[in-house]
């Protein structure tokens, strides 16, 4: 059963770090594509970042650029999100997903930004 | 890297059918069929409903369908149940080698 499990999540202030993680399970995690997508509250959503199978190429949403980082380990099956700078607007659930097309999710973690 | 445009809200009876649509432009929807669609129930993470267009996974109802005209996607439900009350998004990759999701539209059945 493909699993992906969020955590990382929690209140920081603004201008703070956090590092989101992704544990990936019942699949070969090098072989897919991996996506960010964030939901602030009572908002729609949001695709943040994507990374290529290896790792050689990631893409990002322009509002994060310079200030998140999309990563992976494949021998931890783990993907992450480094967010650096952060902003209120940056409050948001965020969600892993696998692939494209995004069939299958985590549960979400939630990131509040606020003083 | 603007929204894709979807109309805020679509309702409909049990049983009747009703069409969502989605557009955007010549950068994303109108070039590439790497549109998919997405059905959120609140609390919810989102469940792929279409992909590439037109293309439905297994387990989904055959009750939706998806198509494309120019930079126009559409997601239609038929047979409307009850069931169906959701948010549903449309997303699609774009000439920046990114993604964009659209504005969202509560589906609502009366």
């Amino acid at each position: 059963e493909v699993q992906l499990v969020e955590s990382g999540g929690g209140l920081v202030q603004p201008g703070e770090s956090l590092r989101l993680s992704c544990e990936a399970s019942g699949f070969s995690f090098r072989n897919y594509w991996m996506s960010w997508v964030r939901q602030a509250p009572g908002k729609g959503l949001e695709w943040v970042a994507n990374i290529k199978e290896d790792g050689s190429e990631r893409n990002s949403v322009d509002s994060v650029k310079g200030r998140f980082t999309i990563s992976r380990d494949n021998a931890k099956n783990s993907l992450y999100l480094q967010m650096n700078s952060l902003r209120a607007e940056d409050t948001a659930v965020y969600y892993c997903a696998r692939g494209y097309p995004w069939a299958y999710w985590g549960q979400g973690t939630l990131v509040t930004v606020s003083s | 890297q603007s929204a894709l445009t979807q109309p805020a809200s679509v309702s409909g009876s049990p049983g009747q059918s009703i069409t969502i649509s989605c557009t955007g432009t010549s950068s994303d929807v109108g070039t590439y069929n790497y549109v998919s669609w997405y059905q959120q129930h609140p609390g919810k993470a989102p469940k792929l409903m279409i992909y590439d267009v037109s293309n439905r996974p297994s387990g989904v109802s055959n009750r939706f369908s998806g198509s494309k005209s120019a930079n126009t996607a559409s997601l239609t439900i038929s047979g409307l149940q009850a069931e169906d009350e959701a948010d549903y998004y449309c997303t699609s990759y774009t000439s920046s080698s990114t993604y964009v999701f659209g504005t969202g539209t509560k589906v609502t059945v009366l």
